[in-house]
């Protein structure tokens, strides 16, 4: 079956560095992924909406400079956490597929900036 | 603009016993899709189930079933014969029809399973 894959599954960095998260579609080519965050013991917010070579669409509330998309090939997307503080200390998650035949997601990355 | 809303925010049951896990779901839209996805403490999501608007049919997966009913906008989830691996954040998502690819989910309920 259809397979995402993403990394690193957790990391730790100081504050105001950047930290760059990649998912990969391992078996399938996804034009759109998708980039949540999940507060503990919180629902997956989605952040934004990754296109295959165009911008990324963000939700309201998501700022765009701090959360850089790029989604340069059909396999690849990342989410790049630029100046990092402790509260953007999350679980970040993706998703690629179509929604029709449901969504595959990896396996997340806990983000824990000190 | 759609919404799901889960408004059991944690169950507890004694294993072996049966639960059952609420979603309404709120859109204008005549066509959607409902998914369930099951969170385990690692974080992964585990998709369980897809269902279309205008497929109510339950459906019934080993010891999982679903019921779907248009008429109350919901699509309820319950475990038979419970077990402890069943422990785990459950999430019920909505995703709108066409052209629209975005998934709303619900606020998750937390299910313990007690040996």
């Amino acid at each position: 079956g259809a397979v995402v894959s993403q990394h690193p599954s957790w990391v730790i960095c100081k504050s105001g560095t950047s930290v760059k998260i990649e998912c990969r579609s391992l078996d399938f080519q996804a034009t759109t992924m998708f980039w949540y965050r999940q507060f503990p013991k919180q629902s997956l917010m989605l952040m934004a909406t990754s296109n295959e070579g165009s911008k990324a669409t963000y939700e309201q509330g998501v700022e765009k400079d701090k959360f850089l998309i790029n989604h340069a090939s059909l396999t690849l997307s990342t989410l790049t956490v630029t100046s990092a503080h402790p509260e953007d200390s999350s679980f970040y998650i993706c998703s690629a597929g179509s929604g029709v035949y449901g969504y595959t997601f990896g396996s997340g990355t806990r983000l824990t900036v000190v | 603009a759609q919404k799901v809303t889960q408004a059991q925010t944690e169950i507890s049951v004694v294993e072996k016993e049966d639960v059952t896990l609420d979603c309404v779901y709120e859109t204008r839209d005549t066509t959607y899709y409902l998914f369930w996805y099951k969170q385990p403490p690692s974080g992964e999501l585990v998709f369980l189930i897809r269902r279309n608007s205008f497929d109510e049919q339950n459906e019934i997966s080993g010891r999982y079933s679903w019921n779907f009913q248009k008429s109350t906008s919901s699509f309820n989830f319950t475990i038979t014969a419970s077990q402890v691996v069943d422990s785990a954040v459950y999430f019920c998502a909505l995703r709108l029809g066409f052209g629209n690819e975005k998934l709303t989910f619900g606020t998750g309920t937390r299910l313990t399973i007690i040996p």
